[in-house]
């Protein structure tokens, strides 16, 4: 079974300082793992995947990700946060043989200025 | 604009009545999904087409839903007999298919549906 774990419903950080959103991932064989975001009463946007290779990969709007694969983990990171950075974000994976992208539940972020 | 489109953006529709939402998806992309979110949970896989076949619909939520892709271009989510437990964002993704270097899906601004 695939699945997907964010154990934070909410992260709150300061303007300015670094965040990090976590993910934790259950998949058969080879994952594909993906961060998307989204705005309030809008679709998702993609960030960031990891395929292969390096083990941080960089994305969009300054944020990277950490692909840890003995924890099984793929944290959402980003050195220095701004306040538009606010809202959900949604970890997803798919295996390397699968269709399908399960999501986690998300975690919101709020920058305060 | 070459994204996802989805239409209508909201629909309101008494109980018992049917719903359509259209899928355009980006022009090149073989792969179209569709996504179901209620408020506070992730996207919850209904159906994938490759082209225009609908190789899984087995997580559609029951026979009242039905989804379609004719020509392997746009595609249509059918609910019948609406109920109010239907109301949700119906989300629609495409992606350019088993390409290790274009995994990532395209999703639309979704349909929210609303059933009274």
């Amino acid at each position: 079974a695939q699945s997907v774990a964010q154990p934070e419903d909410q992260v709150n950080v300061a303007e300015g300082n670094p965040l990090t959103v976590k993910c934790t991932y259950s998949v058969s064989g080879n994952p594909y793992l993906f961060w998307y975001v989204q705005y309030p009463n809008r679709g998702l946007q993609f960030l960031l995947k990891y395929i292969t290779g390096d083990n941080l990969v960089k994305g969009s709007y300054g944020f990277e990700a950490e692909f840890n694969k003995s924890q099984t983990s793929f944290h959402l990171k980003k050195p220095s946060a701004l306040v538009s950075d606010s809202a959900l974000y949604f970890c997803a994976v798919r295996a390397y043989t699968g269709n399908q992208f399960y999501f986690g539940t998300g975690t919101s972020l709020t920058v305060i200025p | 604009d070459t994204g996802v489109s989805q239409d209508p953006r909201h629909k309101i529709t008494k109980r018992g009545q049917n719903v359509t939402f259209r899928c355009d998806p980006i022009s090149e992309h073989n792969r179209l999904y569709w996504y179901r979110q209620t408020l506070g949970q992730g996207p919850e896989f209904l159906t994938y087409f490759q082209n225009e076949a609908q190789l899984e619909k087995s997580r559609l939520l029951s026979d009242r839903f039905s989804a379609e892709r004719p020509k392997g271009s746009f595609s249509t989510l059918e609910i019948q007999r609406t109920e109010q437990g239907d109301s949700a964002m119906y989300l629609c993704a495409s992606s350019l298919g088993f390409d290790r270097t274009n995994t990532e899906a395209f999703f639309g601004q979704g349909t929210r549906l609303t059933v009274v």
